[in-house]
């Protein structure tokens, strides 16, 4: 596998269900990201991880909860989700640095909540 | 706030060039990126501006004024597979990236 790898890629779940999304990534970076893409909307970021310490960001709700075990991998938990959280959710990773650091994407979950 | 505008869709013609812009309203600047991204696939990379001027890398050129706070994406010589959407992207003062919506671009023959 390279570069940056999700899974599942399709996912359809129940309000009361609970989920994890998985993120991996093969390029030896040192962040990792969740974002929200919604149509027509931009790019919502939504947790970070630098160094595997996580930043936080207090706009998005509890029932999405990240975890990163490690500098390779990174999951999103997900639970009593609302109809309005269907969207595509997008990994990446980055080497942080100050300056230019460019982020690669995964493929992306399309999440669909019932 | 923090505020980046470009035009939320573009149509050109096959071998024809496009310009597609974008403004931003950032808490300080380190740098615009642009982004391709085709549907249902990943964004991916395509320039980076940091200083004043123009980037050109093949096909595609980014041009960047910090001072109007103004970037465009140049394409020449488009074909079919440019067809996609187009994300402007600004690195704030505090490293973190701010994203368009994106520009969609319809490339007809």
């Amino acid at each position: 596998e390279t570069g940056v790898t999700q899974t599942p890629r399709h996912l359809v779940m129940g309000m009361t269900n609970k989920k994890s999304l998985k993120c991996e990534q093969h390029l030896g970076h040192n962040a990792m990201y969740w974002y929200k893409q919604s149509a027509k909307k931009p790019l919502e970021l939504m947790f970070v991880y630098s160094l595997e310490e996580r930043v936080e960001n207090n706009s998005v709700p509890s029932r999405f909860s990240p975890e990163c075990p490690n500098s390779s991998h990174l999951f999103l938990h997900l639970h009593t989700l609302q109809p309005e959280d269907s969207a595509l959710y997008l990994c990446a990773s980055s080497q942080e640095e100050e300056g230019y650091n460019e982020q690669f994407f995964g493929p992306g979950t399309r999440l669909t909540v019932l | 706030g923090q505020n980046i505008d470009q035009p939320t869709e573009m149509t050109a013609t096959e071998g024809a060039i496009v310009q597609i812009n974008c403004t931003y309203q950032t808490s300080g600047f380190n740098g615009l990126f642009w982004y391709q991204q085709h549907a249902g696939e990943a964004p991916t990379f395509l320039s980076y501006n940091v200083l004043d001027g123009l980037e050109e890398k093949g096909r595609f050129s980014s041009f960047l004024s910090r001072s109007k706070g103004y970037s465009y994406l140049l394409l020449k010589e488009l074909q079919m597979k440019d067809s996609a959407s187009y994300l402007c992207a600004v690195k704030d003062s505090n490293y973190q990236l701010i994203w368009g919506a994106g520009t969609k671009l319809i490339i007809k023959p």
